[in-house]
């Protein structure tokens, strides 16, 4: 079936230590999202890109980058975590074309210790 | 930016039927959305709402937009205890390049 797949489930970091989370879909959609999601607030949009376009959300912090190497991968790349970045994080794709009905992968845990 | 809002908790009896609210801010709201989260879960779409139409039914999901008043409800009717989840409510209009908006969610409690 074709998906949005994030790896790990769960990652636990250090405070600092650099992280990485990986997305990957078989839906071959253009744009791929990146959503933060804390405890019983709304997903909150990070990033996306639209094919190789990247596009930042004015008030995502520097420590947050992102890479997409090829239309299925894309990376959440977290430079020095905070306490404050413990959250779900969530990968989203969608078609591209207008009705972005969004598709989304099951989620990273990330703690911080 | 947009504002969506939701009541946050609802609590049904299994086998009633479940109405979910929701608000919005943004008159040029092309899509309304709503998708379904489990615990420990990614988000499913549910269905979702052209703007031009009123209502969308899909088996037990009833879909009702009231454009005037910029309000979009969703109909669960029998609900089940797998129904249990955090259901938000989203939209997406052209002026935000069809960037969703999600409301904070409501928490669906299915009793016995």
């Amino acid at each position: 079936d074709a998906m949005v797949i994030q790896n790990p489930r769960y990652q636990v970091t250090q405070f600092g230590k650099p992280v990485t989370l990986s997305c990957s879909q078989t839906l071959n959609h253009n744009v791929m999202y990146w959503y933060q999601q804390k405890s019983s607030q709304a997903p909150k949009l990070l990033f996306h890109y639209y094919d190789k376009d990247f596009n930042n959300e004015a008030d995502t912090p520097d420590n947050f980058q992102s890479r997409r190497p090829n239309t299925s991968f894309c990376f959440l790349d977290i430079r020095s975590p905070g306490l404050g970045d413990a959250a779900m994080y969530l990968c989203a794709t969608s078609p591209g074309t207008g009705n972005e009905k969004l598709f989304f992968g099951s989620g990273t845990q990330l703690s911080v210790l | 930016g947009e504002d969506v809002e939701q009541s946050l908790f609802l609590s049904v009896r299994e086998g009633d039927s479940s109405v979910i609210n929701c608000t919005y801010t943004d008159s040029s709201s092309t899509y309304l959305y709503w998708y379904k989260q489990e615990p420990g879960a990614g988000l499913q779409l549910l269905t979702y709402i052209f703007s031009n139409m009123d209502m969308k039914q899909d088996q037990r999901l009833t879909v009702l937009l009231n454009k005037k008043d910029k309000h979009l409800s969703l109909r669960i009717a029998d609900t089940q205890t797998g129904d249990s989840a955090i259901y938000f409510c989203a939209e997406s209009s052209r002026s935000n390049d069809y960037k969703l908006s999600f409301g904070a969610g409501t928490t669906v409690t299915v009793r016995a």
